[in-house]
């Protein structure tokens, strides 16, 4: 079974407008951490944003927040005002605790490629 | 500056032969992982190390091999036994810290077989 489903393989929005990326995951483990990334075409992996599984505020970072809904295991990607620099790939990622994870690694989602135009 | 530095950024190789791919970082992180990238399938994990002389088979470990001698380098060779090695392979990193340790990333090797 997938660990992160991210069903969007691409999405297009018009520039200032808000988006969301969805992303669902699965795991038995109490403790976890999503990440969100985003890839541009030049290939380098940007962090963007975290939730951590007790948190109980959804995660912002600027334009970029997270829609974590816990019982129903979503970590929604939201960019407000979206920019033509806003154009990349964008990916979900998840860090297990010790109970089912284990050595830090993340499991990351197939991705969704977003297209901001005029 | 800090960071992770991945060699070369384009490689070429012919059927039948190892190539390495090389990983540097600069962040003292005790963690590094490869992972493959390969067109709608995400990042899949190859390897991962959590100390030096230690590492781990990630999801799909077969036909490539690591090395930690070093803890600022995690050099991955890709051998004939892979048989289907074109994709960009990503070097990762990062500190053994808690939940909500980000992972850093390098630009990434693009290997083609020709």
């Amino acid at each position: 079974a997938q660990k992160i489903t991210q069903t969007q393989p691409g999405m297009f929005v018009q520039e200032k407008e808000a988006v969301t990326l969805d992303c669902t995951y699965d795991t038995s483990d109490p403790s976890y951490g999503l990440f969100w990334y985003k890839q541009p075409s030049s290939g380098e992996m940007i962090f963007l944003i975290y939730q951590g599984s007790y948190d109980q505020q959804n995660a912002t970072e600027g334009r970029y927040s997270l829609n974590f809904q816990k019982a129903r295991k979503s970590a929604n990607l939201v960019i407000s005002a979206s920019q033509l620099g806003d154009s990349a790939m964008y990916f979900c990622a998840m860090r297990e605790g010790r109970i089912t994870g284990g050595g830090n690694k993340l499991t990351f989602g197939t991705g969704t490629q977003l297209k901001v135009e005029l | 500056d800090g960071g992770i530095t991945q060699s070369p950024k384009y490689l070429f190789r012919k059927e039948g032969q190892n190539v390495t791919l090389s990983c540097e970082q600069n962040l003292n992180h005790d963690a590094m992982y490869w992972y493959r990238q390969d067109p709608g399938q995400g990042l899949r994990l190859i390897y991962y190390s959590q100390i030096v002389n230690d590492f781990q088979k990630g999801d799909i470990a077969e036909g490539y091999s690591v090395s930690r001698e070093k803890k600022e380098s995690f050099p991955l060779t890709v051998t004939s036994a892979q048989k289907n090695p074109t994709a960009f392979y990503l070097c990762a990193s990062s500190t053994r810290g808690g939940m909500n340790t980000e992972a850093f990333f390098g630009q990434g090797t693009r290997l083609t077989v020709v």
